[in-house]
């Protein structure tokens, strides 16, 4: 199971672009990149998945470079329901590694 | 649809006693998981099912049994409950590789 790396905490204000990048050295070529999003005593909720260069939906975009041992999940104009904690994943879907997620705190 | 429900939302149990968490799904997903939470901590899985029949270890299996008797339903079960257990289990759902599907959660005390 691919191990992945992203910072603990990052703060924003309204209506600003937030990137968040998660490393993943060791992707298998299987391996998808899923990206999560949990507020306090709730289940996590999917955002968006990809394999290889840029996914976009309604939410927010996913940028993977051709080597995939990286990717960012882009949030534009983010709001103060955007705090949250995002969760970068990588596997083929059967044994998900959630790890510590990334706790993002936004402010007006 | 009702999606992902789980069973009880709350229990309190005493060292020692057991119980089961079941999950259910109407969504006809192949795989359903479960997973701990405790504060401050993502998520770790507990045990996973990629079909009827079928169950796999997670991260942190020890001290739980799991069964997919039926498509729809996943148990998971504590024999002996002890306090490290005291934690919010998430049950999850999905048709395969992508988008997993939570339940609300159980929070689980064991005293």
């Amino acid at each position: 199971l691919a191990k992945t790396t992203q910072p603990i905490s990052m703060d924003s204000y309204e209506g600003q672009e937030v990137n968040i990048t998660c490393s993943h050295n060791n992707i298998a070529t299987n391996d998808y990149i899923t990206w999560y999003q949990q507020f306090p005593s709730q289940g996590p909720r999917f955002i968006i998945q990809g394999y290889k260069t840029k996914v976009t939906n309604e939410v927010a975009s996913l940028f993977i470079p051709a080597d995939r041992k990286s990717s960012t999940l882009s949030l534009p104009r983010v709001s103060l329901s955007d705090t949250a904690v995002y969760y970068c994943l990588v596997g083929d879907g059967t044994a998900l590694i959630f790890g510590k997620g990334t706790t993002l705190s936004v402010s007006s | 649809n009702a999606g992902v429900t789980q069973t009880p939302k709350f229990r309190v149990l005493k060292t020692g006693q057991s119980m089961t968490l079941l999950c259910a799904q109407d969504m006809n997903h192949e795989y359903m998981y479960w997973y701990r939470q405790d504060p401050g901590m993502g998520l770790r899985l507990i045990h996973y099912s990629v079909g009827e029949g079928t169950t796999a270890k997670g991260e942190v299996p020890d001290g739980y049994n799991v069964s997919r008797l039926k498509k729809q339903n996943f148990l998971l079960g504590l024999e002996s409950a002890a306090p490290s257990q005291t934690s919010v289990y998430f049950c999850a759902s999905s048709p395969s590789y992508n988008e997993q599907f939570f339940g609300p959660g159980t929070r689980l005390t064991v005293l």
